[in-house]
């Protein structure tokens, strides 16, 4: 059974710090790797795609991935109180086939 | 740009009916998958669907199917509602040609009494 692990958290920050959230998984035939953002009631909003081993950098978010260690994780610089939601971390198998989701981190940035 | 829309927003069934829900596609994209979330939990795939057949399906039974039609909208049906279908139905979509990003629409939360 393929599977994605993510602490539930909740993790709590003071705002301006960096939010580290990670993610492990266990097939190493993973192909593609995204982040998603959840706000209470909302649906999931894509945060980040990631591909290959390395960092990817989007404004305040960096997406890290070790697919030696079968690790992906995501930092928040700068973490503001409108960044506390769920994250979720999910792996897709196979191109362009399903997500396999993890349970999902809660952040909470204090003022 | 349109993004992924799904009505109806919220519904209320009774054990045992049945219920329809639908999904209209970000423009350009034409593969819709769906997906259960449960209370806490991160979303479960269900089903996908691709040039109006079902392409790839999870471990959901067979309560649980959809269509897709020529303009790439998508129904998902459940039937013989329980009480644990009560969930978040979540519908996906991307592009075959264009990579395997999924973008969710707002979803359709579902109450079984």
């Amino acid at each position: 059974q393929k599977e994605v692990e993510q602490n539930s958290g909740p993790l709590s920050v003071p705002e301006g710090a960096i939010a580290s959230l990670n993610c492990t998984y266990s097939d190493r035939v993973s192909q593609s790797f995204f982040w998603y953002r959840q706000y209470s009631g909302k649906s999931p909003e894509l945060i980040m795609s990631i591909y290959s081993n390395g960092d990817k950098e989007d404004g305040r978010f960096t997406a890290q991935l070790n697919k030696a260690s079968q690790y992906v994780s995501l930092l928040i610089r700068d973490s503001q109180p409108s960044d506390s939601a769920t994250y979720l971390c999910a792996v897709n198998y196979n191109q362009g086939g399903k997500l396999i989701f993890g349970q999902g981190t809660e952040l909470s940035v204090k003022p | 740009d349109a993004g992924v829309t799904q009505s109806p927003t919220h519904l209320i069934k009774t054990r045992g009916q049945q219920v329809t829900l639908r999904c209209s596609p970000k423009s350009g994209h034409d593969t819709v998958s769906w997906y259960q979330q449960a209370l806490g939990q991160g979303p479960q795939f269900i089903f996908q669907y691709y040039e109006e057949e079902e392409r790839q399906r999870g471990n959901f039974p067979d309560r649980f199917s959809g269509h897709q039609f020529p303009n790439y909208s998508s129904e998902l049906n459940v039937n013989a509602l329980l009480l644990g279908d009560s969930a978040l139905y979540l519908c996906a979509s991307s592009s075959s040609g264009r990579g395997d990003t999924q973008y969710f629409g707002p979803g359709t939360r579902l109450t079984v009494l």
